[in-house]
């Protein structure tokens, strides 16, 4: 009965190759979001969608694209993967699109890029 | 660059004392919120505190807000070896649309 989860937990794949990751919440929540947490444990907000749309978008390359076929999920897609994707990605969803709200996170994909 | 910024990066101390980490953070904020990583796991919500709240506590956790200062405090006392993990502050902002921003998080390691 894992709130959040995402899949999957470890990817290692070769520069330009294409990936996706996927995630699923059970909370009913409204809100959705990816982070991207680096070597140094920085943690950086990189889409936020909200029943289904978008309503955040960092500064992110074109390559990575979210889809969010419903409420409960919200996938990430990574086209022409670079050494530099290498990092620990985290879904996350909250109850509604205030910041107010806490946030539940999935346990995590660790991607490497060779 | 990051909204907060934790200190220390790294505490150690021993089972039973207690532990305070530190967060400071640029711009004015709507609330404060912190959240504990133990290796290899998501982050766990702890605790909210709004910015006309200067204290909240939630069992062995203290959490203090000084918007003054732009500084806020958590206190872990009777540490356990199971508080062990990073812990991390995050701010949120109403002209930030529903983004939180976090710090690079203190890694606590509690010694039995």
């Amino acid at each position: 009965d894992t709130a959040v989860s995402q899949t999957p937990k470890y990817l290692v794949t070769q520069m330009g190759n294409d990936k996706s990751i996927k995630c699923e919440q059970n909370l009913g929540h409204d809100t959705m979001y990816w982070y991207k947490q680096d070597s140094k444990k920085f943690l950086k907000i990189m889409f936020s969608y909200n029943n289904k749309e978008l309503i955040i978008n960092e500064t992110v390359p074109n390559r990575f694209s979210p889809k969010s076929p419903d409420k409960a999920h919200l996938n990430l897609h990574i086209n022409s993967l670079e050494l530099g994707d290498s990092a620990v990605y985290f879904c996350a969803s909250s109850q509604d699109t205030g910041y107010n709200s806490p946030l539940h996170f999935g346990n995590g994909t660790r991607l490497t890029v060779t | 660059s990051q909204q907060g910024e934790e200190d220390p990066q790294a505490l150690s101390i021993q089972e039973g004392e207690n532990a305070t980490m530190n967060c400071s953070y640029k711009t004015s904020i709507n609330n404060l919120q912190w959240y504990r990583q133990n290796s290899g796991r998501g982050l766990v919500h702890l605790i909210l505190i709004r910015s006309n709240e200067r204290e909240k506590h939630s069992g062995r956790l203290r959490v203090t807000l000084d918007t003054s200062k732009k500084s806020s405090s958590l206190l872990i006392t009777a540490s356990r070896a199971a508080d062990t993990a990073s812990y991390f502050c995050a701010t949120g902002r109403n002209n930030a649309g529903n983004m939180l921003t976090f710090g690079g998080g203190t890694r606590l390691m509690v010694k039995p």
